[in-house]
């Protein structure tokens, strides 16, 4: 069975601070990874996606991933952060195929950024 | 297009009553996906249906769960006899069913359900 991992549960900064998010998954097959956010009050958006090509993948509001096979993971980035960036983010990973379609999600690592 | 819609938002019952979730997908969306959100994790898949099939459970959706879509358009998803174990936020996601694997869900802004 398909795994996800957010190694960080809550992360403090300030506006203007670059940001790192880590997730791990594990599964051996061919995976799709996701990225969502959920701001405060609000549903969950995606930020970005993976499926193919060129590893590193871009998304809304200066949100970065770069997928590194070989270390199972999907790092989210942004280099300059915003008071608006509060908001939990959620690692998801679909292996498709025989795994189905569904998504599995990691825990979620809380960001609140101090202006 | 007016995305994926719940309702209710929020509801509260006491310990064994039944109660019932609706979700109306994305138009034209033709997969939709239910999953729980418990406080502090994220959220963990349910069930989900291709048009009106449901094709795949978890082993989270015990016998007292029960969900359809009847004419591949909107959800329910009832749960019989509820438990205080059952509170969690109720996440219904939709997706445009592509094949070869790049689909992307979308998802409503769930139903919390407080069991007292």
């Amino acid at each position: 069975a398909q795994s996800v991992s957010q190694h960080n549960h809550h992360v403090i900064l300030s506006e203007a601070a670059s940001l790192e998010l880590g997730c791990n998954y594990s599964y051996g097959g061919t995976v799709n990874l996701f990225w969502y956010v959920q701001y405060p009050g609000q549903h969950l958006q995606l930020l970005l996606k993976y499926f193919s090509g060129d590893p590193l993948v871009k998304g809304i509001k200066g949100f970065e991933a770069e997928f590194i096979k070989s270390k199972f993971s999907f790092n989210l980035r942004k280099p300059s952060v915003q008071w608006s960036d509060t908001a939990e983010y959620f690692c998801a990973v679909n292996a498709g195929g025989a795994a189905g379609n569904k998504l599995t999600f990691g825990g979620g690592t809380r960001v609140l950024v101090k202006p | 297009d007016t995305g994926v819609s719940q309702d209710p938002r929020h509801k509260i019952t006491k310990r064994g009553q039944n109660v019932t979730f609706r979700c109306d997908p994305i138009s034209e969306h033709n997969r939709l996906y239910w999953y729980r959100q418990t406080l502090g994790q994220g959220p963990e898949f349910l069930t989900y249906f291709q048009n009106e099939a449901q094709l795949e459970k978890s082993r989270l959706l015990s016998d007292r769960f029960s969900a359809e879509r009847p004419k591949g358009s909107f959800s329910t998803l009832e749960i019989q006899r509820t438990e205080q174990g059952d509170s969690a936020m109720y996440l219904c996601a939709s997706s445009p069913g592509l094949a070869g694997g790049t689909d992307t869900q979308y998802f409503g802004p769930g139903t919390r359900l407080t069991v007292l």
